[in-house]
């Protein structure tokens, strides 16, 4: 099931600029993961971050979760043309079971 | 680490073969596998959710006769799509976790293609 909200749907920027993603869920969460899939593959992991984080980074990659407005954001800056893909965002709570609920996914495109 | 593999890559069959699915934990233990149904430019579907050694949970509306799911050891869970026809077509994704609050980790995909 799903209770994410990914915005925007799509997003094509050009190389070089940055790349914002938003995810909206709605109940309380234990963490929420990102997770991206190329075209016709499987998803990788990216960034995990708790319900008591505000900000994580890795490498070009920064995830912010806002607890109270039920939202996280994924930044990937200075962005390269292999970072074309769909991303997803996904919460893991006890009320679901620990079943990840995905969102629906952002594609990303970027231009060389 | 935390490779999972994912075989075949790509089916395509006749309606009414059944076919077999392998996820396999190459260098960790997976306590809990997860297969998924993906629809083109669509999220994921969580089909099943199994844990080695007990019967699989089946989201709703999933047929459990249909799509047969084993989990018989730490390191490998099968979906078997039975008698399968042209609506079954689809992406098939499966995923693996060791504990509860960590990530999964994701095989490569299925394409299945029925004729």
């Amino acid at each position: 099931s799903q209770q994410g909200e990914e915005d925007p749907q799509a997003l094509s920027i050009q190389e070089g600029e940055n790349a914002t993603m938003n995810c909206s869920y709605k109940t309380s969460i234990n963490n929420l993961q990102w997770y991206r899939q190329n075209s016709g593959r499987g998803l990788v992991h990216l960034i995990l971050i708790r319900s008591n984080e505000r900000e994580k980074h890795s490498g070009r990659l920064r995830v912010t979760l806002d607890t109270s407005k039920k939202s996280s954001s994924l930044l990937i800056t200075a962005s390269r043309a292999a970072d074309t893909a769909s991303y997803f965002c996904a919460t893991d709570a006890r009320d679901s079971n620990y079943q990840l609920i995905w969102g629906a996914g952002t594609k990303l495109i970027i231009k060389p | 680490g935390a490779v999972v593999s994912q075989h075949p890559s790509r089916v395509i069959c006749k309606s009414g073969t059944s076919v077999k699915i392998e996820c396999r934990s190459l260098d960790f233990q997976a306590t809990t596998m997860f297969w998924y149904r993906q629809f083109p430019k669509q999220s994921l579907m969580l089909m099943a959710t199994s844990n080695e050694g007990s019967k699989a949970t089946y989201e709703q509306g999933v047929e459990k006769d249909k799509f047969l799911i084993n989990h018989a050891s730490l390191t490998l869970s099968t979906l078997t799509v039975t008698s399968a026809h042209p609506e079954d077509s689809s992406f098939y994704i499966c995923s693996a976790r060791t504990v509860i609050n960590q990530p999964q980790h994701f095989g490569d995909g299925t394409r299945l293609s029925i004729l």
